[in-house]
């Protein structure tokens, strides 16, 4: 069970608008942590693609954006394409004794 | 450009110790901006982050790990090091290295730079 909870799957067609959720609790999120989000793509590496709640790190895609308010957090995708499809993680810092910086269970985006 | 590259046993037996080290590329591991650390992903299950290090040497770690784990830094080396002992099964993941920004007053930019991931089993 993580402490960040993300719906398990989502899906969209190619060109639409998916949102993954991400939520906390008072320790984490809604104590004011910022939230990061990373893509990753099969066999490979986690890459941060949005920090601190709304920033993207230079070379990715304005298609993607994020947001946060109060306990939760989410992540946008515009214009989704095919290679937009990969696992994503939330996370943050949690100040309770579930580990400091924690991580959401991970959400696959599938591209119908 | 920074690069991580993660090092160590493939295959670990139940009870041992495990030690990796992750070799810091391209870029300065001295920086009181960055903090390095260590992540794991079991098979099919998502991430857990194990603990990370400070340029200070001030370490962190997961409470459920954390009477089995060290990490430790080598900045004549540039690289840094996980050690989890007593491992089980359960232990069986790839292991992640990476680097934690942090700005002005401490704020956390995340985990910018990420290794490949390597690949440990605990079997006897």
């Amino acid at each position: 069970q993580s402490v960040l909870t993300q719906p398990p799957s989502v899906s969209g067609a190619p060109g639409q608008r998916i949102t993954i959720s991400c939520t906390g609790s008072s320790s984490n999120i809604g104590a004011g942590y910022d939230v990061h989000w990373y893509q990753q793509l099969p066999g490979a590496a986690p890459k941060l693609v949005i920090y601190g709640n709304s920033n993207r790190p230079s070379g990715v895609p304005d298609r993607f954006s994020g947001s946060k308010s109060g306990t939760s957090a989410s992540l946008a995708i515009t214009g989704l394409q095919a290679e937009d499809e990969a696992d994503y993680y939330c996370q943050s810092y949690d100040s309770s004794l579930s580990g400091l910086w924690v991580f959401g269970g991970g959400t696959k985006v599938t591209v119908l | 450009q920074l690069q991580l590259q993660e090092s160590g046993p493939g295959l670990v037996k139940p009870s041992e110790t495990l030690s990796l080290t992750c070799s810091v590329s391209g870029g300065s591991i001295s920086s009181s901006s960055f903090h390095w650390g260590w992540i794991r992903q079991t098979p099919g299950k998502g991430l857990e982050w194990i603990g990370s290090i400070s340029y200070s040497g001030t370490t962190y770690y997961t409470p459920s790990l954390k009477s089995r784990v060290t990490v430790s830094v080598d900045t004549s080396k540039t690289q840094f090091s996980l050690r989890l002992s007593a491992v089980t099964a359960a232990d069986t993941a790839v292991y992640f290295c990476a680097r934690q920004i942090f700005g002005d007053n401490a704020v956390d930019y995340g985990m910018d730079v990420w290794g490949q991931g390597t690949t440990v089993t605990v079997s006897s």
